[in-house]
């Protein structure tokens, strides 16, 4: 089935370490998004990724990093995690990055920093 | 700066009652707009969508929602609600080749 996928599903992770969440998809989109949901705040951009090979920054980037190597990988990682980043991450795709950019949702990852 | 406005942070409603979930941004201009839902322990869904035509939109699950360009709004609605229903509802918005930029969502409980 087409679509995105995330991993881990959760993870409880102990501050400072280091963290690798991954999303693929297999939609062959051009641009791809990570966001963080926590409670009361809705949905807020980390990163995104208008092609392969090209990264920005969104409303929270800090502690966040990003890289697009190819078209269906968007890892995101927390070089040492801080008990802030316990949320629930999501990655997005969309077709494209311009006007009509529709996106498409994966499962998401629960991260607890303790 | 850009953000987009949800008025109610939870709705609690019975199985039938109709449900209007307000959506307001800020920004100038031409801009597309969106309504997600997400069901409980689920990742986000696409309700509907507004581009550009006719500012009644209808999506999935029997909602609909009105484009106000002058009032800078885009409200969701459904006549009759169901238990199903219940989830959370984030309206988006975003502005030429801008990034979407979401509500804060509101939760809606639907009481059998």
């Amino acid at each position: 089935i087409a679509g995105i996928t995330q991993a881990p599903t959760s993870q409880i992770l102990a501050a400072g370490r280091r963290m690798t969440l991954r999303c693929t998809q297999d939609m062959r989109h051009n641009a791809m998004y990570w966001y963080r949901q926590d409670l009361g705040l809705g949905l807020r951009l980390i990163h995104y990724s208008n092609t392969a090979g090209t990264t920005g920054k969104g409303e929270v980037p800090d502690g966040y990093s990003v890289s697009r190597a190819n078209t269906d990988d968007f890892p995101l990682t927390l070089a040492s995690a801080v008990p802030s980043q316990t949320s629930v991450y999501f990655c997005a795709s969309s077709a494209t990055s311009g006007y009509y950019n529709e996106q498409f949702f994966g499962p998401g990852t629960r991260l607890t920093v303790l | 700066a850009q953000s987009v406005s949800q008025h109610n942070h939870h709705v609690i409603l019975s199985e039938a009652a109709s449900l209007e979930l307000g959506c307001n941004y800020s920004y100038g201009g031409t801009v597309n707009l969106f309504w997600y839902v997400q069901y409980p322990g689920q990742h986000l869904q696409l309700l509907l969508k507004y581009f550009s035509g006719d500012p009644l939109v209808k999506g999935i699950k029997g909602f609909e929602a009105e484009f106000i360009k002058s009032k800078f709004s885009f409200n969701l609605r459904k006549p009759s609600v169901q238990w199903s229903d219940t989830a959370e509802y984030f309206c988006a918005v975003n502005k030429g080749y801008s990034t979407l930029t979401f509500g804060k969502g509101t939760m809606l409980l639907v009481s059998p």
